[in-house]
């Protein structure tokens, strides 16, 4: 089994619906991560977590939201899916100072 | 804030033969750490090397070798004897030393190598 596990894999959801992106990890670290993944941009942060109910804005946190109800799992979520929210999305989890471990990535498309 | 630059969208190199990739980044900071990630086809994020800023010496991983110029700031991956496993987007990323260890990401390079 993966050490990070993200579902759905792919998701198609319209313009306007509300959709959930989940992340559990396997790692018993603390610090959770979303990016998410456009051509030409790399990867950006959305949020990130510390600790169970510890919640802290990224880069380009307008639009979504996150929850962290315990310390294996990191849900991000889109209150009201946009077109131009169509990309892919990683979670990610490490401990200090060590390398980030990815999930396999979720990659939404939003008509 | 950090600033992660790789200014070749795509390259392409022949089974066999040596690329090299560019990096540069922009920091105030003096402890950090630079990684090279790739991604193949089947999306996965893997760690291919790392860097810590303190280290002198380049890292090395098999066919993966860096060279890590701090005071020009710059970060190239090359890879030798080239596969076709190689065949990926890479991107660099750069971390700070504790302060949330938030990965900033290179805009990343498409790499294919031909038979």
């Amino acid at each position: 089994d993966a050490d990070v596990t993200q579902t759905p894999r792919n998701r198609i959801t319209k313009t306007g619906k509300r959709i959930m992106l989940e992340c559990s990890q396997t790692k018993g670290h603390d610090r959770m991560y979303w990016y998410r993944q456009d051509p030409g941009l790399g990867l950006r942060l959305i949020y990130y977590s510390f600790d169970v109910k510890d919640i802290n804005k990224g880069e380009i946190s307008d639009g979504y939201s996150v929850s962290r109800q315990a310390q294996a799992k990191f849900s991000l979520s889109l209150e009201s899916a946009i077109p131009n929210q169509t990309a892919l999305y990683f979670c990610a989890t490490k401990d200090s100072n060590t390398e980030a471990f990815f999930g396999q990535g979720t990659r939404l498309t939003v008509v | 804030a950090q600033t992660v630059t790789q200014s070749q969208p795509e390259m392409s190199v022949q089974e066999a033969e040596t690329v090299t990739l560019s990096c540069t980044y922009d920091t105030s900071e003096n402890n950090y750490y630079l990684f090279w990630y790739k991604q193949p086809p089947s999306r996965q994020m893997i760690l291919v090397i790392r860097q810590e800023a303190y280290k002198q010496q380049n890292a090395t991983e098999n066919r993966f070798s860096v060279n890590f110029q701090k005071a020009a700031k710059s970060f190239s991956l090359k890879i030798s004897d080239s596969q076709l496993g190689d065949t990926a987007m890479y991107f660099c990323a750069f971390m700070k030393h504790n302060a949330g260890n938030m990965l900033t990401f290179g805009g990343g390079t498409r790499l294919m190598v031909k038979p």
